[in-house]
């Protein structure tokens, strides 16, 4: 069984300044993804960004990068220019390529952009 | 396309009485996810179906928790008799075979009083 631990509950940050969330996870395999969803306070779950295991380069979109460090099981997303939009939960999520790509989530850090 | 449909988008009902909560995913994903968020536990799998049929169904919490799918285009999870502890956020998500894009809905908001 995988699980997925975001130590930081809740994080703040000013506009325009850039914040790092951490993820750490556990697993035995080798064939995943992970990713970082983001849920406003619309309850909508909203796909930031993606990574393979099997790539060693980070993902980037737009402001949003993550750093993969597969031997320490961490994956971190770094977030630029933070904007008031970005104020929101966001869970890092793993996905186990080799049973039925399910989704097993972190607690959850929820991040408030200060103007 | 609409995404995934869920309704209600709140519940509110008695301790005791059952619920039904309904979803509709993408024409053509054949993989359904049942997840259920609380503040206490995040975000925790129900039950999963590919192709129409439960493959893991190990997160029901308990037998009062029921989830069908009768065709590609409709699922439900039912809880009878519900109780106050199972208030919660439920999503329903869905995804195409081999893909790992998932499409969540916006949830329903169960609150049992």
């Amino acid at each position: 069984a995988q699980t997925v631990t975001q130590s930081q509950p809740e994080m703040s940050v000013q506009e325009a300044e850039t914040v790092t969330l951490s993820c750490t996870y556990d697993t035995s395999e080798n064939n995943y993804y992970l990713f970082w969803y983001k849920q406003p306070p619309s309850r909508q779950m909203i796909l930031v960004i993606r990574q393979e295991a099997y790539k060693q380069q980070n993902a980037t979109e737009n402001r949003f990068s993550v750093n993969f460090q597969k031997a320490a099981k961490s994956f971190s997303l770094k977030i630029s220019d933070s904007q008031l939009g970005d104020t929101a939960m966001y869970f890092c999520a793993f996905m186990n390529r080799n049973a039925g790509n399910m989704l097993t989530f972190g607690g959850g850090t929820r991040l408030m952009v200060k103007p | 396309d609409a995404g995934v449909i869920q309704s209600p988008r709140h519940e509110v009902t008695e301790m005791g009485q059952e619920v039904t909560l309904r979803c509709k995913p993408i024409s053509g994903h054949n993989s359904l996810f049942w997840y259920r968020q609380t503040m206490m536990r995040g975000l925790e799998l129900l039950i999963y179906f590919n192709n129409n049929v439960p493959i893991d169904d190990s997160g029901m919490p308990e037998d009062r928790f029921s989830a069908k799918m009768p065709n590609a285009s409709f699922s439900t999870l039912k809880i009878q008799p519900s109780e106050p502890r199972d208030s919660a956020v439920y999503f329903c998500a869905s995804r195409p075979d081999g893909s790992y894009g998932y499409t969540f809905g916006s949830g329903t908001r169960l609150t049992v009083v």
